[in-house]
């Protein structure tokens, strides 16, 4: 079964610092992704970044970038130079091709950047 | 391109009425899924459509149907509501099953009262 673990419910940081948001999964699966996602508090899911399970560089997408550990099964978000538009809900998510391709999410770290 | 459309966005309903809800896709997705998300427990995968057939499921009651049209757009039938189903539920579409991310709709958000 796939399983993601988000372990911090709330983080603060300082605006302008940056930022790492913990994820790790369990998986049996051989290929598989992971995805984050931001939620603000209007509701809509924002797609961030994605990291193949056979991706050997570090996915990154303009500030955010992913500190992806294979053998440890980790897939942290790492947002540089926070911006008080980062507060939001921010999900961990893996896809696998041994459970028909579907998501699961992990249950969200809420970020607050104070001025 | 437009982005995945859900209807209504807004709903409040008492205990034992049904309710529907739509999901347009992003055009060109073929894959429609749903979710229900609730405070004490994230995001819970209702069920994944694709070319019109049921392809995944999550563990909810019989109470929680869908189905999917021709043209993509999905819809969702929660009957004999109870108090517990109050939620944001999320639709996401995708272009195909095992490539690429999911995109989100704003949600449609149910009270019940």
């Amino acid at each position: 079964a796939q399983k993601i673990t988000q372990t911090q419910p709330g983080m603060f940081v300082q605006e302008k610092e940056a930022v790492t948001l913990d994820c790790t999964y369990d998986t049996s699966d051989p290929s598989y992704g992971l995805f984050w996602y931001k939620q603000p508090s209007s509701g809509e899911m924002i797609f961030l970044i994605y990291q193949g399970s056979y991706d050997q560089q570090n996915a990154t997408e303009g500030r955010y970038s992913l500190n992806f550990q294979k053998a440890r099964k980790s897939a942290n978000l790492v947002i540089s130079a926070s911006q008080l538009g980062d507060s939001a809900m921010y999900f961990c998510a893996m896809r696998g091709s041994n459970t028909g391709n579907q998501f699961y999410f992990g249950t969200g770290t809420s970020l607050t950047v104070i001025p | 391109k437009a982005g995945v459309t859900q209807t209504p966005r807004y709903l409040i309903k008492t205990r034992g009425q049904q309710v529907t809800l739509s999901c347009s896709p992003i055009s060109g997705h073929r894959s429609v899924s749903w979710y229900q998300q609730t405070p004490g427990q994230g995001l819970q995968f209702l069920f994944e459509y694709f070319s019109e057939t049921q392809r995944n499921k999550g563990n909810f009651p019989g109470r929680f149907s869908g189905r999917q049209f021709s043209n993509s757009r999905s819809e969702m039938n929660v009957s004999t509501l109870e108090l517990g189903d109050s939620a944001l539920y999320l639709c996401a579409s995708r272009y195909e099953l095992d490539t690429g991310e999911l995109f989100f709709g704003e949600g449609s958000r149910l009270t019940v009262l």
